[in-house]
């Protein structure tokens, strides 16, 4: 069945330092991907989206490039801040007859340190 | 325009009781879609409604269920709670789908039902 993977938190970075979250997926159909980000205390927020191979979503400092080769979707931040910090979900819609209900990884925490 | 809301945010119910919680979507937002998230099984898909009707539901018992009004708030009940239905109950929302593709979901802040 359709599922996403997404690496092992938690991930500990220092202020400005380079982030990557690993996101992969198994898909039967075409999925439009999606990055939410969830903050203490409350629901998703969504951070970036890609509805086709090659797109590349983008928001905040955040990006997220669609490889159909790979089945990947990998979260990427240049500089992080320590308000970044919160658990980020991959997650996929591959709409099925007539819904598109969302299939989310894991989960993985990232706490940025001053 | 305001975002999804879900009411209450917070519930603490007993073992065989029942709950209601409730979700009203973006204004024009014909889909709402039910998720449960807990540290073991993380997010997980409850249910799908669009114009009154179920589009789709998850694996859950038939404990679990919900209804969509005309006005698109949409309720889900759990009746007879066990303890391992404490959970973060997160709602939904979106135009639904077109051309084959699922428009993007908008989350509600949850309902925290703790069972005891």
């Amino acid at each position: 069945g359709d599922s996403v993977t997404q690496m092992e938190g938690p991930v500990t970075l220092s202020e400005e330092a380079f982030l990557t979250i690993n996101c992969t997926y198994t898909a039967t159909g075409y999925p439009s991907l999606f990055w939410y980000v969830q903050y203490p205390g409350e629901g998703l927020q969504l951070l970036l989206k890609a509805t086709k191979a090659d797109d590349k979503g983008s928001n905040k400092g955040f990006e997220a490039t669609y490889r159909k080769e790979t089945t990947s979707f990998h979260l990427e931040k240049g500089s992080v801040q320590v308000s970044d910090s919160a658990v980020y979900f991959c997650a996929l819609s591959v709409p099925s007859g007539n819904t598109g209900k969302l299939i989310f990884g894991q989960g993985t925490t990232l706490q940025v340190k001053p | 325009k305001a975002g999804v809301t879900q009411t209450p945010r917070y519930l603490i119910k007993t073992r065989g009781q029942q709950v209601t919680l409730s979700c009203s979507p973006i204004s024009g937002h014909r889909s709402v879609s039910w998720y449960q998230q807990t540290p073991g099984q993380g997010l997980q898909f409850l249910f799908e409604y669009f114009s009154e009707t179920q589009r789709n539901k998850g694996n859950f018992p038939g404990r679990f269920s919900g209804r969509q009004f005309s006005n698109s708030r949409s309720e889900m009940n759990v009746s007879t709670l066990e303890l391992g239905d404490s959970a973060l109950y997160l709602c939904a929302s979106s135009l639904g789908l077109a051309g084959g593709r699922a428009y993007t979901q908008y989350f509600g802040p949850g309902t925290r039902l703790t069972v005891l």
